[in-house]
């Protein structure tokens, strides 16, 4: 059973289109993240949201949102997809305020053609 | 965000020898350090959390130490073996429930 799980593995689209990747983790957990793996393959942390707080990194476009529906569930919107939103995105989830690990799902390649 | 800094970018070692490498980072109001190990086309996995100064966790042929007063924690693989190739990535926690911002990571092939 999979802990922290992303859909879809992969997705290719048009420029401009708009698309969304789900997250879901059956862990119990009440954080969850998203990170983006950038064109030099670092992980940067795009947003970080329980059900009190939304912390985004002011470098991510606004075009970018996460929407969370329950406590297990956030998903990835992204509006008028830009050549360089190409990349692999990680759904990541953990329990703070004890000191946890992350858990990540497997990833999301997103190709922007 | 924490200032980061992992050194070396990527290392080349033989199959037997063992490694070490670095994270650094602001020494002030620390609160946790994690190690995580990211093989190519996979998610990264947790490897140690550490919280207390001195603190050293092993898992395997791999260890870590943690320095929380001059701020860097080391990772050691005692005889890498080829499975050992992977990104190892450090994130430092200035409180608790803050993301984990991870540094640009450690790059390590191992030949057999």
């Amino acid at each position: 059973d999979t802990a922290v799980s992303q859909t879809p593995k992969y997705l290719v689209t048009q420029m401009g289109n708009d698309k969304s990747i789900k997250c879901e983790q059956n862990l119990g957990h009440d954080t969850m993240y998203w990170y983006k793996q950038d064109s030099k393959k670092f992980l940067k942390i795009m947003f970080s949201y329980n059900n009190k707080e939304l912390i985004i990194n002011e470098t991510v476009p606004n075009r970018f949102s996460p929407k969370s529906p329950d406590k297990a569930h956030l998903n990835l919107h992204i509006n008028s997809l830009e050549l360089g939103d190409s990349a692999v995105y990680f759904c990541a989830s953990s329990h703070p305020p004890q000191v946890t690990e992350a858990f990540f799902g497997q990833g999301t390649r997103l190709t922007v053609v | 965000i924490l200032n980061v800094e992992q050194s070396p970018q990527s290392l080349h070692v033989q199959e037997g020898d063992s490694t070490n490498f670095t994270c650094s980072f602001p020494s002030s109001n620390f609160y946790a350090l994690h190690w995580y190990r990211w093989e190519t086309a996979k998610s990264p996995e947790a490897l140690f959390v550490m919280t207390l100064n001195g603190d050293e966790k092993k898992k395997g042929r791999i260890s870590a130490t943690l320095n929380t007063k001059e701020g860097y924690s080391y990772l050691y693989i005692k005889g890498s073996q080829p499975e050992d190739s992977a990104t190892y990535l450090c994130a430092p926690r200035n409180q608790a429930g803050t993301a984990l911002i991870f540094g640009k990571g450690t790059t390590l092939s191992v030949s057999s």
